[in-house]
């Protein structure tokens, strides 16, 4: 088992609708959560990070985090064109001590206009 | 949020020479950075944490002299590529870990391209 996976996609979603990105994760002592966006050809850039169980909003964006099903997600709200990208979710997993921010695969998301 | 730089973002270089690359955290103290490289419709892979003052920790299979990092100070760190390959061209990424929201930030990237 992968120790953070999420859906490689692509999720296509129309303009105006919400996208949902999901992610789930091994380390049930994992307690840092993070949605990080990465356009093409440019490095990632820190959308969310959550910490405790329940839903954070910031704008738009809205993340979730259920510990006990060890699963985490991204919601968009009125997706627009540019939130067209690769959507990484990264899990601080910690090993002997060290802790080592974690990444799924990414879930490429296109909003059609 | 917190701003990583990184510098230069595009390199192009013969074979054999060296290059290297700084990041730099602007507004914070980072004790930890990262370094990752991308190939083209890949993901990040991590080659190697660096702790200010201290020896970086390089992940397997990452070449450590050829990957030479340095991390002097709490806002700077430098990778360099040593005897650069054309294979050794990718996207390489820094990392900074503001340490009181214990949060990576990313630095624009630099592309490197060995001819």
């Amino acid at each position: 088992q992968k120790e953070v996976e999420q859906n490689s996609g692509p999720l296509s979603v129309p303009e105006g609708a919400i996208a949902s990105l999901n992610c789930t994760y091994s380390d049930r002592g994992s307690q840092s959560f993070f949605w990080y966006r990465q356009y093409s050809g440019k490095s990632p850039e820190l959308i969310m990070f959550i910490y405790s169980n329940g839903d954070k909003e910031d704008g738009r964006f809205t993340a979730q985090l259920n510990k006990a099903s060890q699963y985490v997600s991204l919601l968009i709200r009125d997706s627009q064109p540019s939130d067209s990208a690769t959507y990484l979710c990264a899990v601080i997993i910690s090993n002997f001590g060290n802790e080592k921010l974690t990444f799924g695969t990414g879930t490429r998301l296109t909003i059609i206009p | 949020g917190a701003v990583v730089s990184q510098h230069p973002s595009w390199v192009i270089c013969k074979s054999g020479t060296s290059v290297k690359i700084e990041c730099r955290s602007l507004d914070f103290q980072a004790t930890t950075m990262f370094w990752y490289r991308q190939f083209p419709k890949q993901s990040l892979m991590l080659m190697a944490t660096s702790n200010e003052g201290s020896k970086a920790t390089y992940e397997q299979g990452v070449e450590k002299d050829k990957f030479l990092i340095n991390h002097a100070s709490l806002t700077l760190s430098t990778l360099t590529v040593t005897s650069a390959h054309p294979e050794d061209s990718s996207f390489y990424i820094c990392s900074a870990r503001e340490r009181a929201k214990n949060i990576q930030y990313f630095g624009a990237g630099t592309r490197l391209s060995v001819l």
